[in-house]
C-alpha cells in the first residue's frame, strides 16, 4: 500500500532533549512538509522539501531542523532550543504541481 | 503580511442544511486553493480543489467557490449530516518558486441531529 508514515505515534521526552521524529512516504513524491498543531489551532508550517538535499524554512522553524538525504525521508528534530515543543507534528507529502497533500498519521510529542 | 483568516468559532447546523465555510486570505497570490477535512487525533484529509482561474468546483455534496478579487473562498456542504461534523481547514498553495502550502486555523463544524 501506498502511503506516508510518521512514528512513533506517541513520544515523550524530557526537557533539554533533542529528540527526531520519523516520516517516510513511498508516493514517490518530491515535496514533503512538516507542520505544527496545538489545541484549537490549524497547522503551522515547520519546513519543507522540494528536492533532496534541499529544504526551505516554514513560518516557525526557529527550534527546529530537518533533513533530506532521500527523496522518501523527511526525519524532523526537535532541538531543545524550540521552547514549547509540546504539539501535535504532521508530516505531509505531495507531487509538485499536484492538486493534494498526503498527511501522515501524525506525532504527539509530550515534553515533561 | 501573509494571512489566511477561517471563522475559528464553530458552527452549528441542523442536519439537512447546508453549511457555509468561510477562507479570507490577504497579501497572497496563490495558484490555486485546497480544502480539507480534519477529523479529532487525525490528519487533514484533501476534499476539493480550486484553481485562480476558476469560479466554482463541485463533488458530491460539496461546492467551492473562489473569487480572486475578493480574495475569498466558500465552501458549501449541502445536505449535511451528522457525519460531516468535523473541521473544515482551507490551504493556499504559492505560484512561482518552491511549493508552500499554508493552512487556515480551520472552522469546527457541529451538524446537530
Amino acid at each position: 500500500d501506498g502511503g506516508i508514515t510518521q512514528s512513533p505515534k506517541y513520544l515523550f521526552r524530557k526537557e533539554g532533549q533533542n529528540v527526531t521524529l520519523s516520516c517516510e512516504q513511498n508516493l514517490n513524491h518530491d515535496a514533503m512538509y512538516w507542520y505544527r498543531q496545538d489545541p484549537g489551532q490549524g497547522l503551522r508550517l515547520i519546513y519543507y522539501s522540494q528536492i533532496v538535499n534541499d529544504f526551505q524554512k516554514g513560518d516557525i522553524a526557529e527550534g527546529y531542523s530537518v533533513s533530506r538525504e532521500k527523496k522518501e525521508s523527511f526525519p524532523l528534530t526537535v532541538t531543545s532550543a524550540q521552547k514549547n515543543p509540546t504539539a501535535f507534528y504532521l508530516c505531509a507529502s505531495m507531487v509538485v504541481g499536484g492538486t493534494e497533500a498526503f498527511f501522515g498519521q501524525g506525532t504527539r510529542l509530550t515534553v515533561v | 503580511s501573509q494571512k489566511i483568516e477561517q471563522n475559528s468559532e464553530a458552527l452549528n447546523i441542523q442536519e439537512g442544511k447546508t453549511a457555509t465555510l468561510t477562507c479570507n486570505y490577504t497579501n497572497y497570490s496563490p495558484a490555486y486553493l485546497q480544502w480539507y477535512r480534519q477529523d479529532p487525533g487525525r490528519g487533514p484529509v484533501f476534499l476539493l480543489l480550486i484553481r485562480e482561474n476558476e469560479k466554482e468546483k463541485r463533488k458530491e455534496r460539496l461546492k467551492v467557490t473562489f473569487d480572486t478579487t475578493l480574495k475569498q473562498s466558500l465552501f458549501h456542504i449541502t445536505a449535511s449530516q451528522p457525519a460531516d461534523s468535523a473541521t473544515y481547514l482551507c490551504a493556499l498553495v504559492n505560484s512561482g518558486g518552491y511549493q508552500k502550502v499554508t493552512f487556515g486555523i480551520g472552522t469546527k463544524l457541529q451538524v446537530i441531529p
